[in-house]
């Protein structure tokens, strides 16, 4: 099964608006890191936020982590339609690196 | 810095055949990851690969198998290929250390007829 699960499974909205999405985990873990993939290509790694901080900024992205309850979320600011694509946040277990979890994903629709 | 660069892009099998799929790291990675992502699922691992040793398996049968070479670079090889096997298969790198983002490459689509 998969440790994260993203939600919502898809978010339509339209330039200029915000898109939020969550995901939740099951186990304990040592970072978590969100991902965007482009039409079922490569994954591009967005940010990473370690076990023992609670937010992180990078441009018009933040993550928030709150591990007392095992979630993250993703703020994507001002949306562009270069944004839409398949969000997957992927947790990294306590005591095993590089064995990445991912949930289903968020797919984001951005329209003009 | 090319990235994580994986080789072919796409690939086209018979069921039962076998395959091999390759993957040249990041500069100055020395781990190797792979990941099956079925279409509409999330990437699933497979195995990792440090020190051209077999380091951490994911829930995969036998039938796939992996090989990491001294310049880091690594191949997956699945054997008696099913349809089920169908997928983008991805390679990740990364140093050998906690908190540190994974790279991934462009994948290969593999389509078992």
């Amino acid at each position: 099964s998969q440790q994260g699960e993203e939600d919502p499974q898809a978010l339509s909205i339209q330039e200029g608006e915000n898109a939020t999405m969550n995901c939740s985990y099951k186990t304990s873990i040592n970072n978590l890191q969100w991902y965007r993939q482009n039409s079922g290509r490569g994954l591009v790694h967005l940010i990473l936020i370690r076990s023992n901080e609670r937010e992180k900024h990078s441009g018009r992205l933040r993550v928030t982590l709150d591990t007392s309850k095992k979630s993250s979320s993703l703020l994507i600011t001002a949306s562009r339609a270069a944004d839409t694509a398949s969000y997957f946040c992927a947790t990294v277990p306590y005591d095993s690196w590089g064995k990445f979890q991912f949930g289903a994903g968020t797919q984001v629709v951005v329209t003009p | 810095d090319a990235g994580v660069t994986q080789s072919p892009t796409h690939l086209i099998k018979t069921r039962g055949q076998q395959v091999t799929l390759r993957c040249s790291p990041k500069s100055g990675h020395d781990t190797v990851s792979w990941y099956q992502q079925a279409l509409g699922q999330g990437p699933q691992f497979i195995f990792q690969y440090y020190e051209e040793e077999e380091r951490q398996r994911g829930n995969f049968p036998d039938r796939f198998s992996g090989h990491q070479f001294p310049n880091y670079s690594s191949e997956l090889n699945v054997n008696a290929l099913l349809l089920g096997d169908s997928a983008l298969y991805l390679c990740a790198s990364s140093p050998q250390q906690m908190n540190t983002e994974a790279f991934f490459g462009q994948g290969t689509r593999l389509t078992v007829v």
